[in-house]
C-alpha cells in the first residue's frame, strides 16, 4: 500500500516571499502520478500541479513548481511570490498507474499555509 | 465547462437515518470517485464508478454504497447513519478513458454531512 507523509502541519509566509511545502511518499510502484491540491476555507479542492513519475523534468505552473526526487521519494511544492489567496490547506496526493481502471488518490494529512500581509 | 457539482451542500441527519448525496461530473467525464474527509482520518477513498460500474472500492463498511447513471451522474448512499459518518463528502470526476490511468481528478465543492 502507498503512504503519503506531510510532516509539517502548519506553515506561515510573508506575502511576496517564497515558501516550500514538503511531501514524502512510500511505494513499490514504478509508474505513478503525484499531485498537489489546494483546499481554501471554501473547502473546494483545487488542483495546483501534477507530476508524472516517468518525467525527469519538474512540473511548473506559473508561481508553483515542484522538486521531484524519485529516488528519495520526495515531492515538494514551491510557491513563489506568495499571495494572500494562497492561504489554504495543501494536500500532497499519490496515484498509481493501473490499466483499465481509475486508480484512487492517496492523500497526505495536509499542511495549513497562512500568507501574512 | 461547468465544474463538478454536488447536492445538497449541507445536510443534517440523525443517527439511524439514511442519506443520499448526488454528484454531477464535468461534461464528458465518465469516471466519478467519492472521498470522505474528516479531521481525524483525513481524506479517504470510498469508491469509483465508470460507465455505471464500480471499478474500485475503499475500506468502508457496506453501509456505504453508490451507483452511477447512464449520464455519468453518481449518487452515494449511507444507511443507518452513525455519529462518525459526520464528514465532508467530496466527489471527483475524470475523463475515465480506457487504458492507462492518466487523468487528473477534479473535485466538487463537497457535501457537509452532520449526524446528530
Amino acid at each position: 500500500a502507498q503512504t503519503v507523509t506531510q510532516s509539517q502541519p502548519e506553515m506561515s509566509v510573508q506575502e511576496a516571499e517564497t515558501v516550500t511545502l514538503s511531501c514524502t511518499y512510500d511505494t513499490s510502484e514504478n509508474n505513478y502520478y503525484l499531485f498537489w491540491y489546494k483546499q481554501p476555507p471554501s473547502r473546494q479542492m483545487i488542483l495546483v500541479i501534477r507530476q508524472e513519475a516517468y518525467k525527469q523534468q519538474n512540473a511548473t505552473e506559473n508561481r508553483f513548481s515542484v522538486n521531484f526526487q524519485k529516488a528519495a521519494k520526495s515531492f515538494s511544492l514551491k510557491i513563489s511570490d506568495s499571495q494572500l489567496g494562497d492561504t489554504a490547506m495543501y494536500f500532497c496526493a499519490f496515484m498509481k498507474q493501473i490499466r483499465r481502471a481509475n486508480s484512487k488518490l492517496t492523500f497526505g494529512k495536509g499542511i495549513t499555509l497562512s500568507v501574512r500581509p | 465547462k461547468a465544474g463538478v457539482t454536488q447536492t445538497p451542500r449541507y445536510l443534517i441527519k440523525t443517527r439511524g437515518q439514511q442519506v443520499t448525496l448526488s454528484c454531477s461530473p464535468i461534461s464528458g467525464h465518465r469516471s466519478v470517485s467519492w472521498y470522505q474527509q474528516t479531521p481525524g482520518q483525513g481524506l479517504q477513498f470510498l469508491f469509483e464508478y465508470f460507465s455505471e460500474t464500480q471499478r474500485n472500492k475503499g475500506n468502508f463498511p457496506g453501509r456505504f454504497s453508490g451507483r452511477q447513471f447512464s449520464n455519468s451522474r453518481s449518487e452515494m448512499n449511507v444507511s443507518t447513519l452513525e455519529l462518525g459518518d459526520s464528514a465532508l463528502y467530496l466527489c471527483a470526476s475524470s475523463a475515465g478513458l480506457a487504458g492507462l490511468t492518466r487523468e487528473t481528478q477534479y473535485f466538487g465543492p463537497g457535501t457537509r454531512l452532520l449526524v446528530l
